[in-house]
């Protein structure tokens, strides 16, 4: 079965940093990728997702993730964090069995401090 | 467009009961997907439906169930509640079936059991 692994439940950067949140991922064939955000008490926004069209994947809010078979990683980066950026993000990723179903990560909580 | 909507927003029940969450899709979105959330199993996957039929159903007992109307909203039903129902339930649509769809989430239904 598919599955992902976040390294870090929780990560701390300062405003203006760099982000970077791991997301690692096991599957025998290139599969779907997704990263999702959730704000306190709402639900999941779609950032990006990969689909094998491109190895750099831009998304909203100045995210990007790239995809690395050799390393089967899908990491989320942002070049300067901002305050508003602070919440859960969730890697997440679909069968191979033709369902659109998601299976996700345990999650990574951004801290953003001034 | 109207995003994906769920009622009620806040739910909370004594163990024994059953409760009924309710789910509107994106307009002209035809599958839906139900998860649910908790701070020990993360997001887990319930079940997906297109076309009024269940294609898909994660590892959750029978108590929970759901259904899908002609106008692709979806219910989903919890009898005989307990204590580790408590969560939040996620809804999302996608426009159609398969792996390379995007699912859109809701803002959720935060069901507390006591």
């Amino acid at each position: 079965a598919q599955s992902v692994t976040q390294l870090g439940s929780h990560v701390s950067v300062s405003e203006g940093a760099l982000v970077l949140l791991r997301c690692n991922y096991s599957s025998s064939v290139p599969p779907y990728l997704f990263w999702y955000v959730q704000y306190p008490n709402q639900g999941l926004q779609l950032l990006l997702k990969y689909t094998s069209a491109a190895t750099l994947v831009k998304g909203i809010n100045g995210f990007e993730a790239e995809f690395k078979k050799s390393e089967t990683s899908f990491h989320l980066t942002k070049p300067s964090a901002h305050m508003s950026d602070a919440a859960e993000y969730f890697c997440a990723v679909t069968p191979n069995s033709g369902y659109s179903t998601l299976t996700f990560g345990k999650g990574t909580m951004l801290l953003v401090s001034p | 467009k109207a995003g994906v909507t769920q009622t009620p927003r806040y739910l909370i029940k004594t163990r024994g009961q059953q409760v009924t969450l309710s789910c509107s899709p994106i307009s002209g979105h035809r599958s839906v997907s139900w998860y649910q959330q908790t701070p020990g199993q993360g997001l887990q996957f319930l079940f997906e439906y297109f076309s009024e039929t269940q294609r898909n159903k994660g590892n959750f007992p029978g108590r929970f169930s759901g259904r899908q109307f002609s106008n692709s909203r979806s219910e989903m039903n919890v009898s005989t509640l307990e204590l580790g129902d408590s969560a939040l339930y996620l809804c999302a649509s996608s426009p159609g079936q398969g792996i390379q769809e995007t699912q859109y989430f809701g803002p959720g239904t935060r069901l507390l059991v006591l």
